[in-house]
């Protein structure tokens, strides 16, 4: 029962220093996404994919890149690393259901301090 | 555009009194409408959702929720809090017609007291 899968949980990084997040979920779900938590800002969305192959942008999707590497992982890259970025990290998987609506599980969050 | 509002920050209460956590929503169409939990180092869990149907919805835990269209409400209630209850709860909103891309409130944090 493993379900969403992220790592690392912590991670420091210099300005300008790039880092992937790894997500992975074992529930073969087709839609999975990014999102990012600060305090007082709730969730946002910062990348989400649909299904294998494709992405799309959230609300906060500037200095991320994203990766569906297969209908398992999708992960997040920092590729220039900057104080603003300085979150908890977490990735989401989500099953529909035929009624119509959805139920998002999430991993356990990755904490990313940028100095 | 589709938002939601949890004007409280925290709440507190005395285990075994009932508890209200507060949220309002803006959607244009029919609302789709989640609460999430968020236990210390811990992603979310889904609570209960509401998406079309009797106006009280029964969740996790003995959570529920009362949708009232004319306020534009989703208040999360439970009849006798508990102390493991304390955490941080989420209202989340989409419009039905829509793609899954929900909106999220900022959160409020309940700490029950003993």
């Amino acid at each position: 029962n493993a379900g969403v899968t992220q790592t690392p949980k912590f991670q420091v990084l210099k300005t300008g220093q790039s880092m992937t997040l790894q997500c992975a979920q074992d529930m073969n779900h087709n839609s999975m996404y990014w999102y990012r938590q600060d305090p007082g800002m709730g969730l946002r969305l910062i990348y989400y994919s649909a299904s294998e192959g494709t992405t799309d942008k959230g609300e906060v999707p500037n200095g991320y890149n994203v990766s569906r590497l297969n209908k398992r992982e999708f992960s997040l890259r920092l590729e220039s690393a900057a104080p603003s970025q300085t979150s908890v990290y977490f990735c989401a998987s989500n099953i529909h259901f035929s009624q119509g609506w959805e139920k998002l599980f999430f991993g356990s969050g990755t904490q990313l301090s940028v100095l | 555009a589709q938002s939601v509002a949890q004007p409280e920050d925290q709440v507190n209460v005395a285990e075994g009194n009932p508890l209200t956590v507060k949220c309002t929503y803006s959607v244009s169409g029919n609302p789709y409408l989640f609460w999430y939990v968020q236990y210390p180092n811990r992603g979310l869990q889904f609570l209960l959702k509401y998406i079309t149907g009797d106006n009280l919805v029964k969740g996790s835990y003995g959570f529920e929720a009362e949708f009232n269209k004319s306020q534009t409400s989703f208040h999360l209630k439970k009849p006798s809090a508990l102390v493991s209850d304390s955490a941080l709860y989420f209202c989340a909103v989409r419009d039905g017609g829509s793609n899954y891309k929900l909106t999220f409130g900022k959160g409020t944090l309940l700490t029950v007291n003993p």
